[in-house]
């Protein structure tokens, strides 16, 4: 099975600041990735597709990249409501998987 | 409005069955491959299993924690998804969310609707 590691597990961060999560897989996966927003007692929220395709409704200031191994988030300007726990997914093989999740926390 | 509302949830014993409903709306339920995901008590998501639809003979695929123990089914003249829990395990205490997928292939195999969840506590 595909395994999948993210960097880091927890980070602070203010409003405004710029926030890059990244992804590892064990195997390549060429773009067969997609990655969520949770909030606290919500659940999951499709954010990025296909590695790097913006989900209609999303805003703009989320953005993903990498191809292969190694993909990442980043949030270019973080916003209060922006708060929560993000999820890379590969989609390559069965079975799926998740990262482990990378918190972002309010400094 | 897209909707999908689980239920079903609820506490069960160790070695115990549960099946779990999901009810699909304002879609056309039968056009979709659906999932199954869950999330243990403060943990991350974990990808359960996949149902696909008529035309590909309602096929599954399952995590392998679950598989021989836990059956997707779905009924699309009633709009709903299902999974049948048996010999549950403690580790199986989870939120367990329904979601449709996106489309056929693997590359559109991300979800983008989520049911809110139903719980299910796996104790003595």
């Amino acid at each position: 099975d595909i395994q999948l590691t993210q960097s880091p597990s927890f980070l602070s961060a203010s409003v405004g600041d710029r926030v890059t999560i990244t992804c590892r897989a064990s195997q390549g996966i060429s773009s067969f990735l997609a990655w969520y927003q949770q909030k606290p007692g919500q659940a999951p929220k499709l954010l990025i597709y296909a590695a790097s395709t913006l989900q209609s409704g999303v805003p703009s200031r989320f953005s993903g990249s990498g191809s292969g191994t190694e993909f990442t988030l980043t949030i270019s300007s973080l916003q209060p409501e922006d708060f929560a726990t993000y999820y890379c997914q590969h989609l390559k093989s069965y079975p799926f998987t998740f990262g482990p999740g990378t918190k972002v926390d309010i400094k | 409005e897209v909707q999908l509302v689980e239920s079903g949830g609820g506490l069960v014993q160790p070695g115990g069955s549960l099946r779990l409903s999901c009810a699909a709306s304002g879609f056309i339920f039968s056009d979709r491959y659906m999932d199954w995901v869950r999330q243990a008590p403060g943990k991350g998501l974990e990808w359960v299993g996949r149902i696909r639809k008529k035309v590909n003979s309602y096929s599954t695929e399952y995590a392998a924690s679950v598989k021989a123990r836990f059956t997707i089914s779905r009924d699309d003249s009633k709009n709903s998804l299902y999974l049948q829990m048996n010999s549950l395990n403690i580790e199986d205490t989870a939120v367990y969310y329904c979601a449709r997928v996106v489309g056929d292939t693997l590359l559109q195999s991300y979800m983008d609707v989520w049911g809110t969840g139903t719980t299910v506590t796996v104790s003595s």
